[in-house]
């Protein structure tokens, strides 16, 4: 599975925007992009995927570049309760090995009012 | 619309003891899943199910069991619980959906001490 690189750790001013970078140069044509966020204390929860084409849901957007080497998580309003630990991951479909599922630290995006 | 429940939530246990986690998911999910996860680690995943009697390793399954006799359940034992074991443990379910199917949904955790 190709690897993904996010920064560690992002600010982001309560109502603006937040742009959530991932990089995962390596990736293979048959990869998803996925997204997933944790909340303090709480499971994970999955906020989006995509393949190719932007891809927009109730929670966020994910903009992949056209060379799909990178995707960007936006959040368009971001509230306190977005503060979060965010995961890029990237997997083929389901069926496949499982064996190496890797969520890595994520970004930890912190929303200041 | 219960989802998915974790229980016990909390767990404190000896040294050398079997301990049990309990999963339950309400969507008939086809995928199962046990994570665990310590702080510098990220979730790692334990074992996995894709439906009832089968399951199979994943990243770190030692001192692990697992059995899935029923598609909603998906218990967790820990055979003889060592220090190491200390961690918050997560289960998620997930069904396949077409071309893709990494969707999964996770239970709220079970914080696990061994003494």
């Amino acid at each position: 599975d190709a690897k993904t690189t996010q920064p560690p750790s992002m600010d982001c001013a309560e109502g603006r925007a937040a742009n959530l970078p991932c990089n995962h140069s390596t990736i293979s044509g048959n990869e998803y992009v996925y997204w997933y966020r944790q909340i303090h204390s709480q499971g994970p929860q999955y906020i989006i995927h995509g393949l190719k084409n932007n891809e927009t849901n109730e929670m966020a957007s994910l903009i992949i570049t056209e060379d799909r080497k990178s995707s960007t998580l936006i959040l368009p309003h971001a509230t306190l309760r977005d503060t979060a630990v965010y995961y890029c991951i990237v997997r083929v479909a389901l069926g496949t090995s499982y064996d190496k599922v890797i969520f890595g630290p994520g970004t930890s995006l912190s929303v200041i009012p | 619309d219960a989802g998915i429940t974790q229980s016990p939530r909390y767990k404190i246990t000896e040294t050398g003891r079997q301990v049990t986690l309990m999963c339950h998911q309400t969507w008939s999910h086809s995928y199962m899943f046990w994570y665990r996860q310590d702080l510098g680690h990220g979730l790692r995943l334990i074992y996995y199910s894709a439906a009832a009697d089968i399951t199979d390793k994943g990243e770190v399954p030692d001192g692990y069991v697992v059995s899935r006799s029923k598609t909603e359940n998906f218990p967790l034992t820990l055979e003889s619980a060592t220090r190491s074991q200390t961690s918050v443990y997560f289960c998620a379910s997930s069904e396949p959906r077409g071309h893709s199917s990494y969707e999964q949904y996770f239970g709220p955790g079970t914080r696990l001490t061994v003494t």
